[in-house]
Parts: C-alpha cells; structure tokens; sequence
C-alpha cells in the first residue's frame, strides 16, 4: 500500500541553524501538507501546496519558513534559523482526489 | 479559535469493553475525520464522516455526527489494549487546500 515517507525521523540542531525536513507523498497525489505537533499538544497546520504553489497557510507559517518541491517525488520543508520553539514533530501529508488526507510517520525536530 | 475539542482528554477502560470519545467544533465543515496516534508516532487515518451523513461504521468503529450541536462521537467496541493511542477528530476548512484543523484529542489506555 502507498504511503508517505518523511525523513530524516529524528532531527537535533542548534539553535539559529537551518533544517530542510524532506518528505515523499503518496505519487498522484495533488495536495501536499505540513502540520506540526508540540509534545503533549495539538497537531497545528502551517501550510498547503498546490499546483507547484503554496494555497494557504497558517500564522505559524512565517517567514523563516519555506516549501518546496523540487522535484516529482520531494517535498521539503525548511526552517532557516531554528527557535528553541520550533521544538516538535513535524508531519507531511497529502492528498488525492479524495477527501482524506494520508500522514507520513513525522520528524521529531529537537532544536538546542 | 478552539476547533474540534474532544472529552474525555483521558479514557481508561478494561479489554473487552466499549470506549465513547466526543468531539466539539465550532464551525460549518465539509467532513469530520478520526484519526489515531500511538505515542510518538505519526497519524493513522480511521474513518470519515461526511456532513451529510449522520453514522457511520467501519469494523469496530462507529462514528456519529451532530451537525446541528456540532459534535461527533467515535465509539470503539470491544476493545483490545492494541487500541491503546491517543484519538484526534479533525475537521476540514473552508479553505481551497481543505487543510485539517484537529483537536486536543482523548488519551485511551485499555487495560488488558
């Protein structure tokens, strides 16, 4: 069965320093997310592309954040210059022509 | 705002028995989905509800929707202590991306 892959699973880093969190969504499908979840908080939505383009996003989603898909397969998140709060899981998903959208296993971001 | 808040936010019950989790939103949605959590792992997707339909089951699950209280209820019988995750009920905006907005979740142990 397709799923989605996300890598690396865990990620530590010093504070101020760039992370590119790669994943690799189901093929064929057109929507891709990211969402993130602090420990022991709930899963947050930071942004939605479409079409090679980002289609919303959400407050958390500011300047220090990027998306990208590179390629036919990736799809990357990158964080420039981590904050002790960027601390968390970080989950890809995507989405076909259906409503459910189908999560990768997530990276746990530990940033010192 | 506080979309999809689920009670109890803890639920321990024995093997065999049945385990009801609820779930508030506060706007109007498209869909409502359940989707499970093992500690530290990524979101596994269990059933949709449409906003149209008011129950639906699958398997062990039974999931019911209220859209005039706006609440949703996922029942799980017979449990087993594989069913031990956290629960989050998500619903999707309005949003071109259908992003999903999750709530706080309810932590199930089932006690073998």
């Amino acid at each position: 069965e397709p799923e989605v892959t996300q890598t690396p699973s865990h990620q530590v880093t010093q504070m101020g320093q760039e992370v590119i969190l790669r994943c690799v969504p189901i093929s064929n499908h057109l929507y891709f997310y990211w969402y993130r979840q602090i420990l022991g908080q709930k899963v947050e939505f930071l942004v939605s592309f479409y079409n090679n383009e980002i289609s919303e996003k959400s407050e958390i989603f500011d300047d220090q954040f990027s998306v990208e898909r590179p390629d036919g397969s990736n799809f990357t998140l990158k964080i420039r210059s981590t904050k002790l709060e960027d601390s968390a899981m970080y989950f890809c998903a995507s989405r076909g022509q259906g409503m459910v959208e189908f999560f990768g296993p997530g990276t746990r971001l530990t940033v010192l | 705002s506080q979309q999809g808040e689920e009670d109890p936010q803890a639920l321990s019950i024995q093997e065999g028995e049945n385990a009801t989790m609820n779930c508030s939103y506060k706007t109007s949605i498209n869909n409502l989905q359940w989707y499970r959590q093992n500690s530290g792992r990524g979101l596994v997707h269990l059933i949709l509800i449409r906003s149209n339909e008011r129950e639906k089951h699958s398997g062990r699950l039974r999931v019911t929707l209220d859209t005039s209280k706006k609440s949703s209820s996922l029942l799980i019988t017979a449990s087993r202590a594989a069913d031990t995750a956290s629960y989050f009920c998500a619903t999707d905006a309005s949003g071109s991306a259908r992003q999903l907005t999750f709530g706080s979740g309810t932590q199930l142990t089932v006690l073998p």
